[in-house]
């Protein structure tokens, strides 16, 4: 069964960068894109951006300026990077997958809580 | 962007009986709206895709309807383990912005 795992600092110091990785437990990594998805305490669901095992990217554009995707499809792996985190990003970060079949995301991780805070 | 409104915020059923939840999209999205199931400390896991089409392994008595701007996931006899945040989420005009609603709590009453 394909699962999504999170993986990163939890707390993050203003003005610095928050980095995750999402890893993926499946060969099939090359077949679908990979998002990111936050929710800050009490709050819903925001998406963050995706990113294609080819490199191609698109992100949210309230938050494109401080946001980067990576992938390292050789480790199923793909990543995150927010730079100058304010207490605003405080939240939970999720990894998912898009199927390419409908463009919805199918599978998530089951998130990782980031705390901005000196 | 497009805005995503659910309501209720807070829906109270009894074990049993059948839930609507509504999903109004701030202009038409045509039929391309999922609703996610979340449970604290989870994953959030796909229910409907397609405004309608359930997904792998989701029980019969989970529900999607409507198009355009207007949709209803309906539950059709609660059981304890529905109780649960529900997500709508439009995905229209990929590869743009994806955008959820603010998410309805089911709680037993």
């Amino acid at each position: 069964q394909v699962q999504l795992q999170e993986s990163g600092p939890g707390l993050v110091k203003p003005s610095e960068t928050l980095s995750l990785t999402c890893t993926v437990s499946a060969d099939s990594f090359s077949s679908y894109y990979w998002g990111w998805i936050r929710q800050p305490p009490g709050k819903g669901l925001a998406y963050i951006g995706h990113i294609f095992h080819s490199g191609s990217t698109f992100y949210n554009p309230s938050l494109r300026s401080r946001v980067a995707l990576s992938v390292d499809t050789s480790k199923h792996q793909f990543s995150l990077t927010m730079h100058s985190v304010a207490a605003a990003d405080t939240a939970i970060y999720y990894c998912a997958r898009i199927t390419p079949l409908g463009w919805y995301f199918d599978l998530w991780g089951r998130g990782t809580l980031v705390t901005v805070s000196s | 962007e497009i805005v995503m409104t659910q309501s209720p915020a807070t829906l109270s059923v009894s074990p049993g009986e059948r839930a609507t939840l509504s999903c109004r999209a701030s202009q038409s999205v045509s039929t391309n709206l999922a609703w996610y199931q979340h449970k604290p400390g989870q994953a959030p896991r796909l229910l409907i895709y397609g405004a309608s089409t359930r997904a792998t392994a989701i029980p019969a008595r989970f529900s999607g309807s409507g198009s355009g701007t207007e949709f209803t996931l309906t539950i059709s006899s609660l059981q304890s383990e529905d109780f649960a945040v529900y997500y709508c989420q439009q995905y229209n005009n990929w590869p743009s912005l994806y955008t959820f609603g603010q998410g309805t709590k089911l709680e037993i009453k």
